[in-house]
């Protein structure tokens, strides 16, 4: 089954405490991105990736780092989390490196909280 | 940076209505995204599109590029169409980065 797949789903943690939200995907798509969503701030992108080894910031890049070794994963990595990261994140790809003209299928989400 | 703009921001349907959900955005684009969030949380592409009209099954997304709107039409609403409903606008360049509007919470009683 074509999918998106990340985890944790859920996740609780404290400040400070180094963690990764892995994304993968099984479509062989070039594009993949990471999004946050908070209440009354809607959607907002992270960081996205045109293809391997290629990836770029988003509007909320900040206290977040992303790597694409491989073109499959796509992992988000929070490497001192603060609360004001605790929201939904979901990952995303598509086909052609660029998204303008390509549904975008998305992961189930993972909700974060930091303490 | 395109700004994107949705409304209304909820709206509640009786069973059977004709829905409109509008956005606008700000900086001219060549394309546009409809999404629905489900109650769950999971979120689905329903439209991608870059001019005049699509359809599938009882949702119609139109797009006027020229002036900057896009609408979303449900015909003959149902309560499992109750989600939010979210447009993204990919940025003109390169078309990697998306701009989304806050979302339409649509609530469709029976």
């Amino acid at each position: 089954e074509a999918q998106v797949t990340q985890n944790p789903r859920y996740l609780i943690t404290v400040t400070g405490k180094k963690l990764t939200v892995t994304c993968s995907q099984n479509m062989n798509h070039e594009y993949m991105s990471w999004y946050r969503q908070d209440p009354g701030l809607g959607l907002r992108q992270i960081y996205y990736s045109m293809n391997v080894e290629v990836t770029d910031k988003g509007d909320v890049p900040e206290g977040y780092k992303v790597s694409r070794k491989e073109k499959r994963n796509f992992p988000l990595i929070l490497e001192s989390p603060s609360p004001n990261q605790t929201s939904l994140y979901f990952c995303a790809s598509s086909l052609r490196s660029s998204g303008r003209y390509n549904e975008q299928f998305f992961g189930p989400g993972t909700r974060l909280t930091v303490l | 940076k395109n700004e994107v703009e949705q409304s209304p921001q909820n709206l509640t349907a009786q069973e059977g209505e004709f829905i409109t959900i509008n956005c606008s955005y700000s900086v001219g684009i060549s394309a546009l995204h409809w999404l629905q969030q489900h109650p769950g949380g999971g979120i689905v592409s329903l439209f991608m599109l870059s001019s005049g009209k699509k359809k599938h099954g009882r949702l119609i997304a139109t797009i006027n590029i020229q002036e900057k709107h896009s609408s979303l039409h449900i015909t003959a609403s149902h309560p499992r169409d109750s989600a939010v409903y979210i447009c993204a606008a990919p940025e003109e360049t390169s078309g990697s980065r998306l701009t989304f509007g806050e979302g339409t919470q649509l609530t469709v009683n029976p």
